[in-house]
């Protein structure tokens, strides 16, 4: 069965720094993979997204991520954190079943900004 | 935009209690789903659905049942809520069933007493 690890619980970046969050999945198929933010008290949204062609992806807020096959993983990257950049993100695989695509989660790594 | 509204926000139920979680959204899509989140777990998907009337089992669907008789409307249904679904719950939707992008709504957040 599809499953996604973000072996990250937390993670504290200072401002200004570099950042990178992991992403390992297993899924049988290429893989659709998603990035989500959650801030706090909120609902997700949708960072970027790799559904297949070039393995680097641009997202909004200056945001990236990098699709590697031989490693299973799609790192999201972020080469300046801001303040406003804390929040809880999530990564996901979309899993197709019967004709029919469903998101599985990982555990999602809480990112701190320390000033 | 897309939007995916959920009604309540915040809900304190008591034990037995029925309780309706109500979704909508705007944007004429197919699939719909709640999902539940919980820290240190993710989201798990509860049910979904892809049609009016029609709805699939997800990956946690005891104690949930869900209605959906208008297309843009998806109600997640806790028959006899228990303090164990004291949780966030997350409404979703997407335009077809394979590869777009799903939106969520806010959450609500229920607790139950």
């Amino acid at each position: 069965a599809q499953s996604v690890t973000q072996p990250d619980i937390h993670i504290t970046v200072s401002e200004g720094a570099s950042l990178e969050l992991r992403c390992n999945y297993s899924y049988g198929a290429t893989p659709y993979l998603f990035w989500y933010v959650q801030s706090p008290g909120q609902g997700l949204q949708l960072l970027l997204k790799y559904f297949s062609g070039d393995t680097l992806v641009q997202g909004i807020k200056g945001f990236e991520a990098e699709f590697k096959r031989s490693q299973s993983s799609f790192n999201l990257r972020k080469p300046s954190v801001h303040w406003s950049d804390a929040a809880e993100y999530f990564c996901a695989v979309g899993a197709l079943g019967t004709g029919f695509q469903k998101l599985v989660f990982g555990t999602g790594t809480r990112l701190l900004v320390s000033p | 935009d897309v939007k995916v509204t959920q009604s309540s926000r915040y809900l304190v139920k008591r034990t037995g209690e029925k309780v309706f979680l109500e979704c909508v959204q705007d944007m004429d899509h197919e699939n719909m789903f709640w999902y539940r989140q919980d820290p240190g777990l993710g989201l798990r998907l509860i049910y979904f659905s892809y049609d009016v009337k029609m709805k699939e089992k997800g990956d946690i669907p005891e104690g949930y049942s869900v209605s959906r008789e208008k297309k843009e409307r998806f109600s997640l249904i806790l028959e006899s809520a228990s303090t164990n679904q004291t949780s966030m719950y997350l409404c979703a939707s997407s335009l077809d069933r394979l590869g777009n992008t799903i939106y969520f709504g806010e959450g609500s957040w229920l607790t139950v007493v």
